[in-house]
């Protein structure tokens, strides 16, 4: 596997229901991102990890939990989402925190919360 | 409320002809401007930046201007082909801030 990769692609689940997301990126980054897309709006900066460090939270509720066991690897932990939270989740990486321009993106996981 | 905005959601344009994305921002705070282009069912590659002190970069086929009076910059693409039909993002930041604003995109359709 090379670049970013993210799991699962799809994935439905209830409001009560408890899932993660996975990211893993193969390029050897130090800054790892999660993002969230939804319909008709812009893309939303969610968190920042440099080095396995949360450096920010742009005011994710708490549903939305993420953890960062090691520079390669990102998860984004959810419990008792809303159907609002339906969208298009990418994780990203660059080689350090804010490298914008050398940032590269997952396919993302489109969540749908019934 | 929005930083950055990309009022046109599609934009058709004819093989070989130019294509003009359009993109506002309030903040004029803003240091760079960067173009991404994203695939379906991929995730967004950067294609192109411009720094807040220029108003020209150019890369290949890829042009972006920056009017920092108007606060408005362009990405042309000249000549257009069908393999870049994707749909393009603009974002900014301001730095020393961990946080990148984009804009909802623009779908470009190069017709054949």
């Amino acid at each position: 596997e090379t670049g970013v990769t993210q799991t699962p692609r799809h994935l439905v689940m209830g409001m009560t229901n408890k899932k993660s997301l996975k990211c893993e990126q193969h390029l050897g980054h130090n800054a790892m991102y999660w993002y969230k897309q939804s319909a008709k709006k812009p893309l939303e900066l969610m968190f920042v990890y440099s080095l396995e460090e949360r450096v920010e939270n742009n005011s994710v509720p708490s549903r939305f939990s993420p953890e960062c066991p090691n520079s390669s690897h990102l998860f984004l932990h959810l419990h008792t989402l809303q159907p609002e939270d339906s969208a298009l989740y990418l994780c990203a990486s660059s080689q350090n925190p804010g490298s914008w321009d050398e940032q590269f993106f997952g396919p993302g996981t489109r969540l749908t919360v019934l | 409320d929005q930083q950055v905005k990309q009022n046109s959601p599609s934009l058709s344009v004819q093989e070989g002809r130019i294509s003009i994305l359009n993109c506002d921002y309030t903040n004029s705070m803003f240091d760079y401007f960067l173009w991404y282009k994203k695939y379906p069912a991929e995730g967004p590659t950067f294609l192109i930046s411009i720094s807040s002190i220029k108003d020209k970069n150019e890369d290949g086929r890829f042009t972006v201007f920056l009017n920092k009076s108007a606060k408005h910059l362009s990405l042309h693409i000249v000549p257009s082909q069908p393999g870049d039909s994707a749909v393009y993002f603009c974002s900014a930041y301001y730095l020393g801030a961990n946080n990148l604003f984009f804009g909802t995109g623009t779908r470009l359709t190069v017709i054949p």
